[in-house]
């Protein structure tokens, strides 16, 4: 299994660009996830995807919005990038339905790498 | 909404030391866990640990809900253990997971 796995790597963009980074997950999990995280600090939960077929802000959802395509892929995208939304972004699954309050761990991609000039 | 705490936030060990790392939480919470951040980026899962005591090698945990606190044990330190330590919290009332600024671990020779 490859577990999370993210596309692209690394992008760079200018500001007022729109780009969607790619998430896909093979363990069959429910709950799919989007963070940031910024430099010295921790992750902030962006999206989330409870189940197939739904999705809900977390704690920073403006200037993104997301799509869970099927159980496998839950995609994020920047309609107008601003340089405020250069960060390091991760995704994750967790195997139960019901998001980020649910029994059970988080599993991590290897992150997306992204700088907005 | 609630509030995650963690220390030391910078922390410096010799090879072979232990060491415990501390997490404070403002709310009551149902979601407790810790993940290691390795000098790569790569974000591991250590512990989901709401309530009391879990052991996985060299590493544990213990969580004190009914004194919002967890605390992350690790014995026999290793290179490989250098990285950033982050707690995360979930708490019902706020339907957010929280996570910690980190602790950052360096483990030398």
């Amino acid at each position: 299994n490859a577990g999370v796995t993210q596309t692209p790597k690394f992008q760079v963009l200018k500001t007022g660009q729109s780009m969607t980074l790619q998430c896909a997950q093979d363990m069959n999990h429910n709950s799919m996830y989007w963070y940031r995280q910024d430099p010295g600090m921790g992750l902030r939960l962006i999206y989330y995807s409870a189940s197939e077929g739904t999705t809900d802000k977390g704690e920073v959802p403006n200037g993104y919005n997301v799509s869970r395509l099927n159980k496998r892929e839950f995609s994020l995208r920047l309609e107008s990038a601003a340089p405020s939304q250069t960060s390091v972004y991760f995704c994750a699954s967790s195997g139960l339905a019901g998001g980020p309050g649910g029994t059970d761990t988080q599993y991590f991609g290897p992150g997306t790498r992204l700088t907005v000039l | 909404g609630i509030q995650v705490e963690q220390s030391p936030p910078d922390l410096i060990l010799q090879e072979g030391a232990n060491s415990t790392l501390r997490c404070n939480f403002s709310d009551s919470v149902n979601n407790l866990q810790w993940f290691h951040q390795n000098p790569w980026g790569q974000l591991i899962n250590l512990f989901y640990i709401p309530s009391g005591t879990k052991q996985n090698g060299r590493l544990s945990a213990t969580t004190v809900a009914t004194e919002r606190y967890s605390l992350l044990y690790i014995s026999s330190s290793q290179t490989t253990d250098s990285g950033v330590y982050f707690c995360a919290a979930f708490s019902g009332g706020y339907n957010k997971l929280i996570f910690g600024a980190g602790t950052r671990l360096a483990v030398h020779p």
